[in-house]
């Protein structure tokens, strides 16, 4: 049980190329989420999906885009990367909110630099 | 804008009970308490969450005041290894949105 995977871990780019973030999870959950998280601040919600087929924009989705075309995996892409973008990415996972709610499984991180 | 309050460091010596306040004066009725860690750069880890009631876990206890406005997170025997950022945060479930804000800083030292 590997739970919440990331590939890759570490990445650097140049302005203006493009490339996926991959995360995929085992635990059957429904809820999927991308954040990403600069130097000294907290997370922040990228995008978000509640299942297979939808997604939704989070707090800064700019730049960014995504699928869940299956209900185990999340994409991230950045289409035309910029030194902006140069930050830490989680990935998350979670069963959706019942009667006890249900805490949110994070990967390890991708670290992306944009030169 | 933050909805909960948390100082930005705290220190605790080894061995110790380490207590992590929170204030979130405007929660909603239907918003979970939760409490998360990260250690160094690695990914955020949960810890416990609760609604109303106290909770206890393997990892910590989680003291919600009655009127909710305030939270503690207790760590009862803190180690080195519990050094690490902690987020306190609200959420409703909805659609399990979690907003992180910049944490307390817990440093456990010898």
């Amino acid at each position: 049980n590997a739970g919440v995977t990331q590939t890759p871990k570490f990445r650097v780019l140049k302005t203006g190329q493009s490339m996926t973030l991959l995360c995929a999870q085992d635990m059957n959950h429904e809820y999927m989420y991308w954040y990403r998280q600069d130097p000294g601040m907290g997370l922040r919600l990228i995008h978000y999906s509640v299942g297979e087929g939808t997604t939704a924009k989070g707090e800064v989705p700019d730049g960014y885009n995504v699928s869940r075309l299956k209900k185990q995996n999340f994409l991230l892409g950045l289409e035309s990367a910029a030194p902006s973008q140069t930050s830490v990415y989680f990935c998350a996972s979670s069963y959706p909110g019942r009667r006890s709610n249900q805490p949110q499984h994070f990967g390890d991180g991708t670290r992306l630099s944009i030169l | 804008d933050a909805k909960t309050t948390q100082p930005p460091s705290m220190d605790c010596a080894e061995g110790r009970a380490a207590n992590l306040p929170c204030n979130h004066s405007t929660i909603s009725g239907n918003e979970y308490v939760y409490w998360y860690r990260q250690i160094h750069s690695q990914g955020p880890q949960y810890i416990i969450h609760g609604l109303k009631n106290n909770e206890t876990n393997e990892m910590a206890s989680l003291i919600i005041t009655e009127d909710r406005k305030s939270s503690t997170l207790i760590l009862p025997h803190a180690t080195l290894r519990d050094t690490a950022v902690y987020y306190c945060i609200l959420n409703t479930g909805t659609a399990s949105k979690l907003t992180f804000g910049t944490g307390t800083r817990l440093q456990v030292t010898l």
